[in-house]
């Protein structure tokens, strides 16, 4: 079966510092994979996403930039935060080739203060 | 462009049934149904693609109109499983989907 792994589960940083959030996927193979954020009491933003190796597609502009260095591996990074970079980060992945349901990581809680 | 889910909020009793609304502006493929439960992860309910397939949760049903790009999600006969935020997902042909701002339901015994 397949499983997505995500750390930190929670992560207060200061402003200006940087970020690096891990997402794995186990069980599958090219996965599309996906990187949202959701704000408190809201709905999911499309940040990232990614249907390859070093294939990016980035939805929002922002100081936020995503690779993926291995099929299976997923990472957010940010080289200086801003306060409204605060949420909660979801990683997801679905099968490739289609419609397929998204099957989401357990999160990461960021708190920029 | 973010789809328009009705109502945004939903108190049942168990054993009621609601009913959530969806509508994108925009062509759809498919569109996803999701729930989350406070402080967690969303978790897939349910999928309807274009030309009337489905796939997912027994006990829920949903319905994807393709000319008005709408679908409800169909809540029978609640339980307090039920409760938390439901988000519909809409997708119009290129893997990404774009979320509702989320129907909060709570189920009460």
């Amino acid at each position: 079966s397949q499983t997505i792994h995500q750390w930190p589960a929670t992560l207060v940083q200061p402003v200006g510092s940087p970020l690096s959030l891990e997402c794995t996927v186990e069980g599958t193979s090219n996965p599309n994979l996906y990187w949202y954020r959701q704000a408190a009491g809201r709905g999911l933003q499309l940040l990232f996403y990614s249907v390859g190796i070093g294939q990016i597609s980035s939805e929002v502009p922002q100081n936020l930039s995503a690779s993926r260095p291995q099929d299976r591996q997923f990472i957010l990074s940010s080289k200086k935060l801003l306060l409204s970079d605060s949420g909660f980060y979801l990683c997801a992945w679905s099968r490739g080739q289609g419609a397929w349901e998204q099957y989401f990581g357990p999160g990461t809680r960021l708190t920029v203060t | 462009q973010q789809p328009v889910q009705s109502p945004q909020a939903v108190i049942l009793r168990e054993g009621e049934d609601a009913v959530i609304n969806c509508s994108s502006s925009k062509a759809l493929y498919s569109v996803h149904w999701y729930r989350q439960k406070h402080g967690e992860a969303p978790v897939f309910l349910m999928i309807l693609l274009k030309g009337g397939e489905q796939k997912g949760h027994e006990k829920i049903s949903a319905s994807f109109n393709e000319k008005k790009q709408q679908s409800s999600l169909y809540l029978t006969a609640s339980q307090l499983s039920y409760s938390g935020t439901y988000f519909c997902g809409t997708e119009p042909g290129d893997y990404k989907l774009s979320f509702g701002a989320g129907t909060t339901v709570t189920v009460r015994a």
